[in-house]
């Protein structure tokens, strides 16, 4: 079946700090890569997304891009900010799945 | 326009209490979900429907029965509620069940607490 694995957290940057969240996955055919991000006493949003190899998602700042040849997807913002505070989720879509999976979950804190 | 929302925000029970959430999506989509989130952010999927009707029932326990009246709403019962069952449950909403592009729209949650 199709699964997600991210960083495991929790992870404490500075502000201005880069951040990476690395997230790979495993899947038949060809799903569609997700970030969402969940901020404190909310619900999931998208974040960004990508639909084939090799596409980048990008949105505020995060940037992720779909790399069939090592499945993976991580994510990356050059300057994080102390807002950016939150929980963030990798997730994959197949339709031969019926179903999102999701990750486990990286909580991020930025302190200024 | 709030697009996914979800009532009560805040569910306080007393063990063996039966209790009901409700979900509407204003979207126009399709499939609907009910996800639980436990105290360490993990979020695991328990039911999903597709224009009312049950595609996925990810072995959840008996007690949680959900009911889809029409596509727009989605209500979990709970019967006689645990202590394990305290959680955050979310609803969601895509506009069509599986589709390799469709991204999930989440309700704000339920909290709920089983003492």
């Amino acid at each position: 079946g199709n699964s997600v694995t991210q960083m495991e957290g929790p992870v404490t940057l500075s502000e201005e700090a880069f951040l990476t969240i690395n997230c790979t996955y495993t899947a038949t055919g060809y799903p569609s890569l997700f970030w969402y991000v969940q901020y404190p006493g909310e619900g999931l949003q998208l974040l960004l997304k990508a639909t084939k190899a090799d596409d980048k998602g990008s949105n505020k700042g995060f940037e992720a891009t779909y790399r069939k040849e090592t499945t993976s997807f991580h994510l990356e913002k050059g300057s994080v900010q102390v807002s950016d505070s939150a929980v963030y989720f990798c997730a994959l879509s197949s339709t031969n799945a019926g179903k999102s999976t999701f990750g486990d979950g990286t909580t991020l804190t930025v302190k200024p | 326009d709030t697009a996914v929302s979800q009532t009560p925000k805040y569910l306080v029970t007393q063990m063996g209490n039966d209790k009901s959430i409700k979900c509407e999506q204003n979207l126009g989509h399709d499939t609907m979900y009910w996800y639980k989130q436990d105290s360490k952010k993990f979020l695991k999927i328990m039911f999903s429907y597709n224009n009312k009707e049950l595609i996925i029932n990810e072995t959840v326990p008996n007690r949680f029965s959900p009911k889809s009246p029409d596509k727009a709403h989605l209500n979990l019962h709970i019967n006689s509620l645990e202590l394990g069952d305290s959680a955050v449950y979310f609803c969601a909403s895509s506009q069509r069940s599986g589709g390799a592009r469709d991204t999930q729209y989440f309700g704000p949650g339920t909290r709920l607490t089983v003492l």
